[in-house]
């Protein structure tokens, strides 16, 4: 079954400093990889998706995000956060299983930005 | 953005009554899904849609059911609630199994 870790729970960075927002993922095959952010009380935004290709995904929002495949991971990263920024981001990850189609979402990483 | 409604987006029940959920989308699009997100769980799939009619069970289906009779509404329903079920429940579309969702923008249920 595939599955997704985000093993920071909680990151906070000061403004204008660069992320890194971890994501490691278990699935047999090239995985479908997804990066989301919440806002609060919102629902989820894409910020971007590695479906295929090159290895380095632009995003919305200045963010992008990297597949090693190596590593099993997919890893968000912005080189200057804005205080904006501050929001839960979750990490998905989708392939074809005996189970259906379906994403597998992350529990999530809480970013606080000090200004 | 995708144009996903959710009603109510704020509901209060009492324990053993039945709760309909409703979302509603305006793109066409033939996967719909229920999600519920608890502190510490993320995201987890309730049900799923992917055509009139044709639904299917995700990781957390106990106690939910859903219809589907029309390509833009989905419906969860809440047999008898109970108070493991206050959650908020987010309703996602997609063209596709694996493509992109879109989500709305949730409904807060607490089950008293």
């Amino acid at each position: 079954a595939q599955s997704v870790t985000q093993p920071d729970i909680h990151i906070t960075v000061s403004e204008g400093a660069s992320l890194e927002l971890r994501c490691n993922y278990s699935y047999g095959a090239t995985p479908y990889l997804f990066w989301y952010v919440q806002s609060p009380g919102q629902g989820l935004q894409l910020l971007l998706k590695y479906f295929s290709g090159d290895t380095l995904v632009q995003g919305i929002k200045g963010f992008e995000a990297e597949f090693k495949r190596s590593q099993s991971s997919f890893n968000l990263r912005k080189p200057s956060v804005h205080w904006s920024d501050a929001a839960e981001y979750f990490c998905a990850v989708g392939g074809f299983t005996g189970g259906g189609n379906k994403l597998t979402f992350g529990t999530g990483t809480q970013l606080k930005v000090e200004l | 953005d995708a144009g996903i409604t959710q009603s109510p987006r704020h509901k209060v029940t009492e324990t053993g009554t039945p709760v309909t959920l409703r979302c509603h989308q305006t793109e066409n699009h033939r996967y719909m899904y229920w999600y519920r997100q608890d502190p510490g769980h993320g995201l987890r799939l309730i049900h799923y849609s992917y055509g009139v009619k044709d639904t299917d069970k995700g990781e957390v289906s106990d106690g939910y059911s859903v219809s589907r009779s029309k390509t833009e509404d989905f419906l969860l329903t809440l047999e008898s609630a109970t108070s493991s079920q206050t959650s908020v429940y987010f309703c996602a579309i997609s063209e596709g199994p694996l493509y992109e969702q879109y989500f709305g923008p949730g409904t807060r249920l607490t089950v008293t």
